[in-house]
């Protein structure tokens, strides 16, 4: 069975870092890719993140974009977020999602119960 | 990254079938058959219910269906239960410099 398990969520004051990790187990990880989702409190799904099966392409949304890393250790079967310069609307819930193929086929079929991260000054 | 469009909240009397709506434009849902849908029941992960427009995942009711025309997709959920009750989202890819987005998610409450 397919499980993700992300960890690393806390609270940090407005400009902090964090770094999100999502375990993988029960597959070949390197031959997938992986995207980070994020969900703020009473808000929807938003995508924030995504790396290729080999971690040489990623690509992130305008929320996010210079001040977030993805990056993979596919000898660790891990994924991570780096998260800097936070801001309180970075709130939320943190999901790493598996996609179905090796680089990107946009949508994401395993999911992980999420990691907290609260941002307050 | 603007949102794809859904109505915020849709009801249905178990047995019944509804359909959400996703509207996007023609750079995203119009351009791509790249939609899917995913299922959310608070505290939970969220669940893969359908890809590429239409296609299902093993194991994924076949109550549950998807279409599209133009820059709407739709989710279909046919014989409502109970256990239906969840937020229901729908995705895209969005081209080469938006990437990707979600809709803003509907709520479903079965009656």
């Amino acid at each position: 069975e397919v499980q993700l398990s992300e960890s690393g969520g806390g609270s940090v004051q407005t400009g902090g870092s964090l770094r999100l990790s999502c375990a993988a187990s029960g597959i070949t990880f390197s031959n997938y890719g992986m995207s980070w989702v994020r969900q703020a409190p009473g808000k929807g799904l938003e995508w924030v993140s995504a790396i290729s099966g080999s971690g040489g392409s990623t690509y992130y949304a305008d929320s996010v974009k210079g001040r977030f890393t993805i990056s993979r250790d596919n000898s660790k079967n891990r994924l991570y977020l780096q998260m800097n310069s936070l801001r309180a609307e970075d709130t939320a819930v943190y999901y790493c999602a598996k996609e179905d193929c090796y680089d990107f086929c946009y949508y994401m079929d395993v999911w992980g119960k999420g990691t907290t991260v609260t941002v307050s000054s | 990254q603007s949102a794809l469009t859904q109505p915020a909240s849709m009801s249905g009397s178990p047995g019944q079938s509804i359909t959400i709506s996703c509207t996007g434009t023609s750079s995203d849902v119009g351009s791509y058959n790249l939609v899917s849908w995913y299922q959310h029941h608070p505290g939970k992960a969220p669940k893969l219910m359908i890809y590429a427009v239409s296609k299902r995942p093993s194991g994924v009711s076949n109550r549950f269906s998807g279409s599209k025309s133009g820059n709407t997709a739709s989710l279909t959920i046919s014989g409502l239960q109970a256990e239906d009750e969840a937020d229901y989202y729908c995705f895209s890819y969005a081209g080469s410099s938006t990437l990707r987005v979600f809709g803003g998610g509907t709520k479903l409450t079965v009656l």
